[in-house]
């Protein structure tokens, strides 16, 4: 098993450009998450899945879209980037969370938006 | 938004001694406690799960505990080693949300 794969892992964008963060994970988990990761402060929940189809908003959603076609993908959006993106991106998955199962985390993308 | 704090945030600590860290949560949202592993440039790793007040973990050397009704967990190491060094993350689950706090950043050294 790969387990849970992002890319790319170094991203520079100028401010107003979009891009999409990819993130799969090859596990069979119904649960997927984004969190960003900013100095001194914890990871903070961007959007998360419980499943194909379904989605919702985590602490910090703004400026940020998901989906969820498949159990195996769940890219993050970022529709009109601005500096106060830039950030490490983690994505994470696990079985239904409300079981409460360990998260699996993808190795990071460093995004600056310049 | 919910505050999940941790102490110390940081610790500098000798080979071969033990130490442990707090985790501070609001109790009234708790659904599960996760204390993670975080190396210098990797992704954070899954230490333990808790659920229920009073649960007691261990993997090796490390344990934690957990008490629910007062919003607090602690993680110990006993005995650290060089390779324990990393920041050590507490999580919040309250369901399908997570809140992390800053973690606790701990060097042993040799």
């Amino acid at each position: 098993n790969a387990g849970v794969t992002q890319t790319p892992k170094f991203q520079v964008l100028k401010t107003g450009q979009s891009m999409t963060l990819q993130c799969a994970q090859d596990m069979n988990h119904e649960y997927m998450s984004w969190y960003r990761q900013d100095p001194g402060m914890g990871l903070r929940l961007i959007h998360y899945s419980v499943g194909a189809g379904i989605t919702d908003q985590g602490e910090v959603p703004n400026g940020y879209n998901v989906s969820r076609s498949t159990t195996e993908d769940f890219p993050l959006r970022l529709l009109s980037a601005a500096p106060s993106q830039t950030s490490v991106y983690f994505c994470a998955s696990s079985y239904v969370a409300s079981l409460s199962y360990e998260q699996y985390f993808g190795p990071g993308t460093r995004l600056t938006v310049t | 938004i919910l505050n999940v704090e941790q102490s110390p945030q940081s610790l500098h600590v000798q080979e071969g001694d033990s130490t442990n860290f707090t985790c501070s949560f609001p109790s009234s949202n708790f659904y599960a406690l996760h204390w993670y592993r975080w190396e210098t440039a990797k992704s954070p790793e899954a230490l333990f799960v808790m659920t229920l007040n009073g649960d007691e973990k261990k993997k090796g050397r490390i344990s934690a505990t957990l008490n629910t009704k007062e919003g607090y967990s602690y993680l110990y190491i006993k005995g650290s080693q060089p390779e324990d060094s990393a920041t050590y993350l507490c999580a919040l689950n309250t369901g399908n949300q997570f809140y992390f706090g800053t973690g606790t950043s701990l060097t042993v050294i040799p």
